[in-house]
């Protein structure tokens, strides 16, 4: 079945350092969302991208749909400590969400 | 405007037990979708009821089930409750059906321990 590969798994980084973290597929996706759980929390999207190429932004998160379609990336600029959390790629494609496994944000204060 | 909402929050189970647990979409969102969370598997989609019928289903065993209610309520009920079962069932809401064309806004979760 379709699999998505995120990474870094985890990530320990500065306050103030820009962030990058992305995803591949097995599959050519249509939908590609970007979503962040806080602890305690349910996943909160952050991001949606619709069309191969589209870059978006959200304050100091930005991420692109890839030219292939198998793969996305989403940056974080000059991170803070409310950054702090798991972030999910997904595909929407199918109808349900297919996740990623997550990459662990922490960052040194 | 009241998100979604799931109860219980917190609950512990014996092997064998039967669960349910109980999700309030947003108002007017008639789409509700549950998903299971554990650190091995990571978030895996169950199944999603839109106008209280099923409309897709995940690779879930028949011990899960959930259904709709005429109001958008959705429950889900875990029969014969396994240690595997232990995760953060998350109920997500959404205006239709679909995940890709709709926002998913998703609850704090139930989380279910299963000793």
């Amino acid at each position: 079945g379709q699999q998505l590969n995120q990474s870094p798994q985890s990530m320990f980084i500065q306050e103030g350092e820009d962030v990058s973290m992305n995803c591949t597929s097995s599959s050519i996706f249509n939908t590609w969302l970007w979503y962040k759980q806080d602890p305690g929390e349910g996943p909160v999207l952050l991001i949606a991208l619709y069309k191969a190429g589209e870059l978006t932004s959200n304050g100091r998160l930005t991420a692109q749909f890839g030219i292939t379609r198998k793969d996305s990336f989403l940056n974080i600029s000059a991170s803070i400590p409310s950054d702090v959390g798991i972030y999910f790629c997904a595909d929407g494609s199918q109808g349900n969400l297919i996740f990623g496994k997550g990459t662990k944000l922490s960052v040194k204060p | 405007k009241a998100g979604v909402t799931q109860t219980p929050r917190y609950l512990i189970k014996t092997r064998g037990q039967q669960v349910t647990l109980s999700c309030s979409p947003i108002s007017g969102h008639r789409s509700v979708s549950w998903y299971q969370q554990t650190p091995g598997q990571g978030l895996q989609f169950l199944f999603e009821y839109f106008s209280e019928t099923q409309r897709n289903k995940g690779n879930f065993p028949g011990r899960f089930s959930g259904r709709q209610f005429s109001n958008s309520r959705s429950e889900m009920n875990v029969s014969t409750l396994e240690l595997g079962d232990s995760a953060l069932y998350l109920c997500a809401s959404s205006l239709t059906q679909g995940a890709g064309a709709n926002v998913l806004t998703f609850g704090a979760g139930s989380r279910l321990t299963v000793l």
